[in-house]
Parts: structure tokens; C-alpha cells; sequence
């Protein structure tokens, strides 16, 4: 059985401190992913990595940043939070050739105070 | 526009009832197609895939239709387990996948 671990449920955090968001995946999967979910937003893609140290840019990577040193565990960096962060963040892996099926951690709720 | 559109419901439903939720897609380069289910306050989890000659598992059907840049699901004999947010995915390559924004499911008793 597939699984995706966050590091964190909940995350209170004041504006301008730095925080790190873990997910860890013990399926050997090539792909990880880190999505943003807000109210009538959907999910929306931060960044991905298809291999260690690689990582490709999504659709709101503004103020976000990753890490990837190895291959179970990709981390997401928001430099300086911001209220407009205050989300629900979930991350999600996936092997090369299912992209479509996808295994999500738990997500974290983040509020940015 | 957005890329993949869902009525938001809700959808009030009594048990037994059947239930069609709807979602369009506005690229029609569109590879993949998805349903994902969300409980409330826990993560997507695939549902089913949908085929271009359709799906069905269990009292689940998923349908596409290319020409007119829908997918459908269909729930028969609707439980009060199925309320959930059903999450729409259109896959455009190897790593993009579109969420649409979902469409919520209340079965009542």
C-alpha cells in the first residue's frame, strides 16, 4: 500500500518567517508533487520533480521554492510567508508511466498569521 | 475560462437515488481523463479512470465524450458513503494534470 506522509497537520507561522513542508513517499516513485487546494480553486500545482535534484516549475510558483536530495522525500520552502499562503497544502506522488495515479499525502493546513 | 470547469453542487440526493456530475475541458490536445474523490477535510484519491469507450465499476460509469470536451460520472443506487467532493482531472502530458475544482455529493437518508 502506497504511502505519502506530510510532516505536519497544521502549521500556524506570523508573515516573513520561513517554513519547510516535508512529504516523504515509500513507493520508489519517480514523481512528486506539491498542490495548493483552496475553497472554488481546485488544486493547483506548485512545483514537481520527476528524479532526485530535479524540479520543474508549475503554475503558482511564486514565493515557493523545493528540494529534492532524495528520492523519497520533496520539500517544499516558502520563503517569507505571506497570508495570501494560508492554505491547504498536499503533496503527491506518482510513477513515470501512471502520471493520472496519483497518491496524496494527508495535506497540511497552514495559516499565516 | 477556466482549463476544467465542474458544477460545484451540492448535489442533494436520497439514498438509492442515481446522480450524473459533468465536467468540461477546454483543450482539446487533452491526453488522460480522471475521477478523483475528496472526503471532507482528507486527501484525493483516485477513483476511476475514463476511457474513450467508457468505464464502469461497480455502480460507477465514467464517460467521455471528445467532440463536445466532457467527462461524466454516474452513480447508481446511491449510498450515504458516496457524499464526498468528486474531483474532475484532465492529464495535457506527462506531468501536467488539471483538477477541476469539484463537484460536492450529499446523499441524505
Amino acid at each position: 500500500d502506497v504511502k505519502v506522509t506530510q510532516s505536519s497537520r497544521y502549521l500556524v507561522k506570523r508573515t516573513g518567517e520561513k517554513v519547510f513542508l516535508e512529504c516523504v513517499q515509500d513507493m520508489d516513485h519517480e514523481n512528486m508533487f506539491w498542490y495548493r487546494q483552496d475553497p472554488g480553486l481546485g488544486l493547483r500545482l506548485i512545483y514537481f520533480s520527476y528524479d532526485v535534484k530535479m524540479k520543474e516549475k508549475g503554475d503558482i510558483p511564486e514565493g515557493y521554492s523545493v528540494s529534492r536530495e532524495k528520492k523519497e522525500r520533496f520539500s517544499l520552502i516558502l520563503e517569507s510567508a505571506s497570508t495570501n499562503q494560508t492554505s491547504m497544502y498536499l503533496c503527491a506522488s506518482s510513477s513515470p508511466d501512471y502520471t493520472g495515479t496519483q497518491y496524496f499525502g494527508p495535506g497540511t493546513r497552514l495559516l499565516v498569521l | 475560462r477556466k482549463e476544467v470547469e465542474q458544477d460545484p453542487g451540492p448535489f442533494n440526493v436520497p439514498e438509492g437515488a442515481t446522480v450524473a456530475f459533468n465536467c468540461t475541458y477546454s483543450n482539446s490536445a487533452s491526453q488522460s481523463f480522471f475521477w478523483y474523490r475528496q472526503d471532507c477535510r482528507k486527501e484525493p484519491k483516485l477513483l476511476m479512470s475514463v476511457y474513450s469507450s467508457g468505464n464502469e465499476d461497480g455502480r460507477f460509469t465514467a464517460q467521455l465524450n471528445r467532440a463536445s470536451q466532457y467527462i461524466s460520472l454516474l452513480i447508481r443506487d446511491s449510498k450515504l458513503s458516496d457524499s464526498a467532493t468528486y474531483l474532475c482531472v484532465v492529464i495535457y502530458s506527462s506531468y501536467k494534470l488539471i483538477f477541476g475544482s469539484g463537484t460536492r455529493l450529499l446523499v441524505r437518508p
